[in-house]
């Protein structure tokens, strides 16, 4: 069974400064899908940015920027300019379509907090 | 294009009785999964629904029922409702052919 681990409850930055939130996977497929998801307080889970395994390049989404070392199963994140909106959990999230069935496997979630 | 939408918001119930949380997808999205979000954790996959079939379950007990309609709508039913049952419900929906899913906001249920 794939596990996603976040080793990071909880992480602070400085409005303006750069956060790196880490996460690992574990998994036998060679081919599958890697989400980060930002929940604010007010719930609504949002996509924050995707990458492909097949895909070398990391993705970058505007701020946001990953890590993806696919040997080492490693997916991290990378915040540039961090923003008060960037207060948030932050959900690793990994998928693989598999008899006709697409499910997200989610780490526990690191808290970001930025301060003024 | 509106979201996902889900409803109730939130709602309390007492042990033993049954609810039912209804979901509509993204227009133009026939697949939706439904997530089980407990305080502090991270969302946990209960079922995914696409044509009004279901493609995936997850490990929850038969208590726990969805059905999709003909308007890709969804409906999660849950009976005999335990205290573990209190979370956030999440509904996502998808193109079948795309792997990102979009969630809703979700729907609190509280079981005392």
């Amino acid at each position: 069974a794939q596990t996603v681990t976040q080793s990071q409850p909880e992480m602070s930055v400085q409005e303006a400064e750069t956060v790196t939130l880490s996460c690992t996977y574990d998994t036998s497929e060679s081919n599958y899908y890697l989400f980060w998801y930002k929940q604010p307080p007010s719930r609504q889970m949002i996509l924050v940015i995707r990458q492909e395994a097949y895909k070398q390049q990391n993705a970058t989404e505007n701020r946001f920027s990953v890590n993806f070392q696919k040997a080492a199963k490693s997916f991290s994140l990378k915040i540039s300019d961090s923003q008060l909106g960037d207060t948030a959990m932050y959900f690793c999230a990994f998928m693989k379509q598999q008899g006709g069935s697409e499910k997200l496997v989610f780490g526990k979630g690191t808290k970001l907090t930025v301060n003024p | 294009d509106a979201g996902v939408t889900q409803s109730p918001t939130h709602l309390i119930k007492t042990r033993g009785q049954h609810v039912t949380l209804r979901c509509s997808p993204i227009s133009g999205h026939k697949s939706v999964s439904w997530y089980q979000q407990v305080l502090g954790q991270g969302p946990q996959f209960i079922f995914q629904y696409y044509e009004k079939e279901e493609r995936g379950r997850g490990n929850f007990p038969d208590r726990f029922s969805a059905r999709q309609f003909p308007n890709y709508s969804s409906e999660l039913n849950v009976n005999a409702l335990l205290l573990g049952d209190s979370a956030l419900y999440l509904c996502a929906s998808s193109r079948f052919d795309s792997y990102e899913q979009y969630f809703g906001p979700g729907t609190r249920l509280t079981v005392t």
